[in-house]
């Protein structure tokens, strides 16, 4: 079966100061990819990142970054210098040849001035 | 980047009234569409995948005649929820994927927020 286990529920820091969003995934294939989704107070969900198994690069992308680890099954999220616009709930999600979207319980992430 | 609209964002209505919801993607032709459900604080609840041309599959215990899935085109997914009641009143959100399968990332509509009196 799969899973994602975002094991914190809700995360309070004050601005710019880093912060880290946990994931872990459950699969027993070996082609999957991972994602990240950005749910702010409006709905949306925004794309942030993906990756497959197979790539385990690291990967930065401004102050995001994501490290991703097969032998613990973790795809963590990094935000650095955290700003009120980062305050959003975070979904890790898990994508297997079903097709489907496995998505974590989600992390909310509360910036404060 | 691939753009996905969802239309009405927000829906007030009486209770027994059916409800339709669109969803466009409008700059990439996606053969596959999701519908999901959210509840307050919760995460996203996949209620069925549909592809252009056929049947909606639908995820255990989600009523197939309760919510209708149509998708008739490559750019366009409509999900009705028949006879509504306060029950489900929710937030229905929408995802589109382009071509190929698994890998490729699903875009989100911005969500319709339905509330059943």
């Amino acid at each position: 079966a799969q899973k994602v286990t975002q094991a914190q529920t809700e995360i309070s820091v004050v601005e710019k100061e880093d912060v880290t969003l946990d994931c872990v995934y459950e699969t027993r294939d070996t082609t999957y990819y991972l994602f990240w989704y950005k749910q702010p107070p409006s709905g949306e969900l925004v794309f942030l990142i993906r990756r497959n198994s197979f790539d385990e690069q690291n990967e930065i992308s401004g102050r995001y970054s994501w490290n991703f680890q097969k032998s613990t099954s973790s795809f963590n999220f990094t935000i650095t210098a955290s700003q009120v616009v980062d305050s959003a709930v975070y979904f890790c999600a898990l994508s297997v040849n079903t097709g489907k979207l496995i998505f974590g319980q989600g992390t909310t992430l509360q910036v404060k001035p | 980047g691939a753009v996905v609209s969802q239309h009405p964002s927000r829906v007030i209505c009486k209770s027994g009234t059916s409800v339709k919801i669109e969803c466009r993607s409008l700059d990439f032709q996606a053969t596959t569409m999701f519908w999901y459900r959210q509840f307050p604080k919760q995460s996203l609840m996949l209620m069925a995948t549909s592809n252009e041309g056929s049947k909606a599959t639908y995820e255990q215990g989600v009523e197939k005649d309760k919510f209708l899935i149509n998708h008739a085109s490559l750019t366009l997914s409509t999900l009705t929820v028949t006879s509504a009641h306060p029950e489900d009143s929710s937030f229905y959100i929408c995802s589109a994927r382009e071509w190929g399968s698994f890998n490729q990332p699903q875009h989100f509509g911005d969500g319709t927020r339905l509330s059943i009196l």
